[in-house]
């Protein structure tokens, strides 16, 4: 079983609808959460990251996280032609230490919004 | 700020040479990270370098790959010899944290190398 396992997509959605991308991961040692976002032919990008089960907001981006079931989701609200992008979920198990460098990255789910 | 540099940003070689990918990192980070992306494997970390010092190279699939960083403004990713099963986009990362994995890594553009 994969570390960390995303739907590849691709997904396509009219502008301004809700998206949600979701993964799951195998390991409980897992504890530091983040979406990168990767643009076509650019590098990935912090896009955000958590560490608490429940829900962390930053403007149209919700990253929620569910310890319990494994379970990652990132929603976007009001979609735009610019979200169009790869979105990589990627776990760590600290923040500080031995092993806190060492990103398990999902394969990505690649997003299209259509205008 | 110039963000991470790669060079070059597309190479194409024959099996069996030897490939050299470059990078800068962003000034003052103290950590550098190479990764490779395919699309069966996902981005795989190769090796991680913190202080200039190779700490983690158990990611470098053999002995063809070797990495160096001589100075804290500069790596290299080695391959020799090449084989078509190298081709990939190879990316560089910096941080400023010390083994800071759960913060963020700063990834340059890549260089998408395709063995022949």
């Amino acid at each position: 079983q994969k570390e960390v396992e995303q739907d590849p997509g691709p997904l396509s959605v009219p502008e301004g609808a809700i998206v949600s991308l979701n993964c799951t991961y195998s390991n409980s040692a897992f504890q530091y959460f983040m979406w990168y976002r990767q643009y076509s032919r650019k590098g990935p990008e912090l896009l955000m990251y958590t560490y608490s089960s429940g829900n962390k907001e930053d403007g149209r981006f919700t990253a929620q996280v569910d310890k319990s079931s494994k379970y990652i989701s990132l929603f976007i609200r009001d979609s735009q032609p610019s979200d169009s992008a790869t979105y990589l979920c990627v776990v760590t198990i600290s923040y500080s230490g031995a092993g806190s460098y060492q990103l398990t990255f999902g394969k990505g789910t690649k997003l299209s919004v259509i205008p | 700020d110039a963000g991470v540099i790669q060079s070059p940003r597309h190479e194409v070689t024959e099996m069996g040479q030897e490939v050299t990918l470059r990078c800068k990192p962003i000034s003052g980070h103290n950590s550098l990270f190479w990764y490779r992306q395919t699309m069966m494997r996902g981005l795989e970390l190769l090796i991680y370098f913190n202080n200039n010092v190779p700490i983690d190279d158990s990611g470098m699939p053999e002995d063809r790959f070797s990495a160096k960083m001589p100075n804290a403004s500069f790596s290299t990713l080695k391959i020799q010899p090449s084989e078509p099963r190298d081709s990939a986009v190879y990316f560089c990362a910096s941080s400023p944290y010390v083994g800071g994995g759960a913060r963020e890594q700063f990834f340059g553009p890549g260089t998408r190398l395709t063995v022949l």
